[in-house]
């Protein structure tokens, strides 16, 4: 059963970077054709979509974060990760990555808080 | 972008009755591609609902999706005490991949 992990800092100062990885198991993140997708949710708010990437590297970003996002896929590793630069408190959230087809599986979330 | 609009935000039912949740999209959604996912506290959303009409694997038959272009309807038949939860659309036909804001399915 196909199955996914985040890992990562869970607490970066404002204007660095927050980094994440999402390791894959279960399955191949290079079989099937899917692409992988970060989601995130503010506390107490809905879901927002990040972006998306594929075992290729193709990739593509919600243009309200596009700026700041950079998706990379490890194949050897069997995982993919997020970068995003130049935080600021509002990009304090629990962080999710997920199997687009649309949604069907998700990790458990890693929460990010943004402070100094 | 498409914004999806639920509605309403709470609804307050009583087990064993009918839950109907909207969905109402800015502009139409290509093919239909509308979902749902269900997200109780402290957990990851899931999967409920795909192509708006179509049961992701091992949800219940009591949850049914219906709809096209901009009006997209989520029923629960009968509600279940595991079915108060939180239940979001998303559509992935156009980017951005949007969802709506929630609607709240609490027990009156």
């Amino acid at each position: 059963q196909l199955q996914l992990q985040e890992s990562g800092s869970g607490l970066v100062k404002p204007s660095q970077t927050l980094s994440l990885t999402c390791a894959v198991s279960g399955g191949s993140i290079s079989s099937g054709g899917y692409s992988w997708s970060w989601i995130r949710q503010a506390p107490g708010k809905g879901l927002e979509w990040i972006g998306y990437i594929y075992h290729s590297g193709t990739s593509y970003y919600n243009p309200s974060l596009k700026s700041r996002v950079t998706m990379s896929v490890d194949r050897s590793n069997n995982q993919f990760s997020l970068k995003l630069t130049s935080v600021t408190a509002a990009d304090t959230a629990v962080y999710y990555c997920v199997r687009n087809n649309p949604f069907d599986v998700w990790g458990q979330g890693t929460m990010v808080t943004v402070s100094s | 972008e498409i914004v999806l609009t639920q509605s309403p935000g709470t609804l307050s039912l009583s087990p064993g009755e009918r839950a109907t949740l909207s969905c109402r999209a800015s502009q139409s959604v290509r093919g239909n591609y509308l979902a749902w996912y269900q997200q109780k506290p402290g957990q990851a959303p899931r999967l409920l609902i795909y192509s708006a009409s179509s049961r992701a694997t091992g949800i219940p038959d009591r949850f049914s999706g219906s709809g096209s272009g901009t009006d997209f309807t989520l029923t629960i038949s009968r509600l279940e005490p595991e079915d108060f939860a939180v239940y979001y659309c998303q559509q992935h036909g156009s980017s951005p991949w949007t969802f709506g804001q929630g609607t709240k399915v609490e027990i009156k």
